[in-house]
Formats: structure tokens, C-alpha cells, sequence
């Protein structure tokens, strides 16, 4: 069951623009929601996290943007780089009971020059 | 660097075969958690370990197993191996309690079988 969508599937951007990707979830027990990077090759690495109680949190040129009554949080990378082109992963977690992450199904963001 | 280290880097076997993948957690970190990572499943949750205790059990075939020992190291057994178990696995580590939620990547296990 997809509990977190993610879109979109891939997502080009100029250098200097601004990408935004989106998530999408429906458990409304989620309660927090982060952002991972990945590189080929290597592991996910934690970018920036949000829980519900705020409607943005920013972190240098990367704001999650959060809205609990659409049920949908978005991450924004402003003056995007071509270092920044990765596959961008969104998750949520419960605290009930279980920590574990569900994953959405990934962004593979290009920046071009 | 995340601080999760993860041995073999890969690991090539062949069908019927058993493995074991090893996961060292970050220095504090008493959670590890197992995700297996394929193309056509994405990221998927296997398991999580806290402090030796089994916390919770995700989508883990009864052909795979795993434990976390007392120096809080932790093994992912897969047994019995088919060809659709090729796929990258990684460890995660979290720091206590168990409610915490930022879990910190290990850089994989690459598993092909042939």
C-alpha cells in the first residue's frame, strides 16, 4: 500500500531556479516528515525535517513546506546547483508503536546548466 | 559520512545460497533498522532492532533474519536466495529513545544472485 506519493518521477531544472517536489501522504498518524538525498551508489543521506506542528522549516537553500490539511508537504531547493542533481526521496513516520520510515517512490532531479 | 558503516559493499552469490550482511551504528545510536532498496519496490522497510530488542517487522521474507548483539552491531541473514532478491540493502542507526525518527544511512550492501 503507498502510503507517501511522490511526484514528480523526474524533474529538470536550470541552474539558479528553484526545483520543488512534492509528497503526499494519508495516514494522518505520520508525525514526521523528512527529506533524504541520494547519490549514486551511496546510502540516502537525511536533508531536512519537519514535524506538523510548523508550516515551513528552512535550512540554507532547502524549505519543507507543510500543510497538515491537505495532507501534503513539499520540498523547495532554491538556486538550485548541478551538485544538487540526486534522486530526492520523501518519507513519513509514525510514533506509534513503530519508528520506521515509509518512502516515497523518488525524484531524480537534474540541474543543467 | 554518515557514521553507519556496512560490510560487504557487494556481494555477488548464486541462487539457494545464504549470506549475512553486517551494520556497525553510529557511536550512541542504540536503533538499526534495515531497508531494502529495488527498483521495482523502491525504498522498503525490514526491520528495526533497539538496543538487541526486535522493535518491529516490516515487509521481511521468513527467509530473511536479523539480530542486533550486545555491542549493538547487527546482522541481516538471507537464506534460501532467489534471483528477485537482488537489490541494495542498507542499515539505518537512530539515536535513543526509541521515539526518535532521524535515522542516519549506511552506504549499502550491493546483493546480485545469479
Amino acid at each position: 500500500q503507498q502510503q507517501v506519493k511522490q511526484s514528480p518521477q523526474s524533474l529538470i531544472v536550470q541552474k539558479g531556479g528553484i526545483s520543488i517536489i512534492n509528497c503526499a501522504y494519508e495516514n494522518t498518524a505520520f508525525d514526521y516528515f523528512p527529506w533524504y538525498q541520494q547519490f549514486p551508489g551511496k546510502g540516502p543521506a537525511l536533508l531536512i525535517a519537519i514535524r506538523p506542528d510548523v508550516s515551513e522549516k528552512k535550512e540554507g537553500r532547502f524549505t519543507i513546506s507543510f500543510n497538515k490539511s491537505a495532507k501534503q508537504f513539499s520540498l523547495h531547493i532554491m538556486d538550485s546547483q548541478p551538485g544538487d542533481s540526486a534522486t530526492y526521496f520523501c518519507a513519513a513516520a509514525s510514533n506509534f508503536g513503530n519508528e520506521k520510515l515509509t518512502f516515497g517512490t523518488g525524484t531524480r532531479l537534474t540541474i543543467i546548466p | 559520512d554518515s557514521g553507519v558503516t556496512q560490510t560487504p559493499k557487494h556481494l555477488i552469490t548464486a541462487t539457494g545460497q545464504r549470506v549475512t550482511l553486517r551494520c556497525s551504528p553510529r557511536s550512541g545510536d542504540l536503533s538499526v533498522y534495515w531497508y531494502q532498496q529495488s527498483l521495482d519496490q523502491g525504498l522498503q522497510f525490514l526491520i528495526h532492532y533497539y538496543n538487541g530488542e526486535e522493535r518491529a517487522k516490516g515487509n521481511i521474507l521468513e527467509r530473511f533474519s536479523a539480530q542486533q548483539f550486545p555491542d549493538l552491531h547487527s546482522e541481516l541473514n538471507l537464506s534460501s536466495l532467489e534471483l528477485g532478491d537482488s537489490a541494495l540493502y542498507f542499515c539505518a542507526s537512530s539515536p535513543p529513545p526509541p521515539g526518535r525518527h532521524e535515522q542516519y544511512f549506511g552506504p549499502g550492501t550491493r546483493l546480485t544472485v545469479t
